[in-house]
């Protein structure tokens, strides 16, 4: 019954590797997201997909590739990671009608790279 | 362009105190503003949220004030509760979100 669920939720790997995380929102919504949350707490965007379609695509490294093969789902791929990618991956999902929106968050993917 | 200025970054009050926490943008288009709570290890959730044709809105013991012509906007929670400890997200615009930097609230008892 999960509305927005993402996985895995932990993540420890070494630099150098490739990891992907999934997301998959059961609300019928749109528009997806993923956010950082580094460890100052900071919640930045990252990309946003509508309708599979990308809309937003912030200042993110080429190493970080979003895939959405439905609206439902919202993957992202990370190549050659590095120790600055460790962080709080959120997956969320727009609801709410024109002009207005609440932002599903998953629960988060704590990603640690050593 | 988004900026959103967040304070304070910490704010520590009593039990059945009040708390208020501000928050300015930049971009005078724009006109939808969410709170978001996140406790800890948790994810963030909507709290309220206002539009910019609205100076307040509230919800029991939250509240929420836009000043448009200062282009800032105010979250005030009353008789504050251990329950209310969390860090509090102030955030502008509606598909694209550009979140405050966070305040850590501590509730002491």
């Amino acid at each position: 019954d999960t509305a927005v669920s993402q996985t895995p939720k932990y993540l420890v790997t070494q630099m150098g590797n490739d990891k992907s995380i999934k997301c998959e929102q059961n609300l019928g919504h749109d528009t997806m997201y993923w956010y950082k949350q580094d460890s100052k707490k900071f919640l930045k965007i990252m990309f946003s997909y509508n309708n599979k379609e990308l809309i937003i695509n912030e200042t993110v490294p080429n190493r970080f590739s979003p895939k959405s093969p439905d609206k439902a789902h919202l993957n992202l791929h990370i190549n050659s990671l590095e120790l600055g990618d460790s962080a709080v991956y959120f997956c969320a999902s727009l609801g709410g009608g024109i002009d207005t929106g609440e932002l599903f968050f998953g629960e988060g993917s704590r990603l640690t790279v050593l | 362009g988004e900026n959103v200025e967040q304070h304070p970054s910490t704010l520590s009050v009593q039990e059945g105190d009040s708390a208020v926490i501000k928050c300015t943008y930049s971009d005078s288009a724009s006109n939808y503003f969410p709170w978001y709570k996140q406790e800890l290890g948790k994810r963030p959730q909507l709290i309220i949220d206002i539009r910019s044709n609205v100076g307040e809105k509230k919800d029991q013991r939250i509240a929420v004030t836009l000043n448009k012509t200062a282009k800032h906007f105010s979250l005030h929670i009353t008789e504050t509760q251990p329950e209310d400890s969390a860090v509090y997200f102030c955030g502008e615009g509606y598909q694209k979100v550009t979140f405050g930097t966070g305040t850590k609230l501590q509730v002491i008892p």
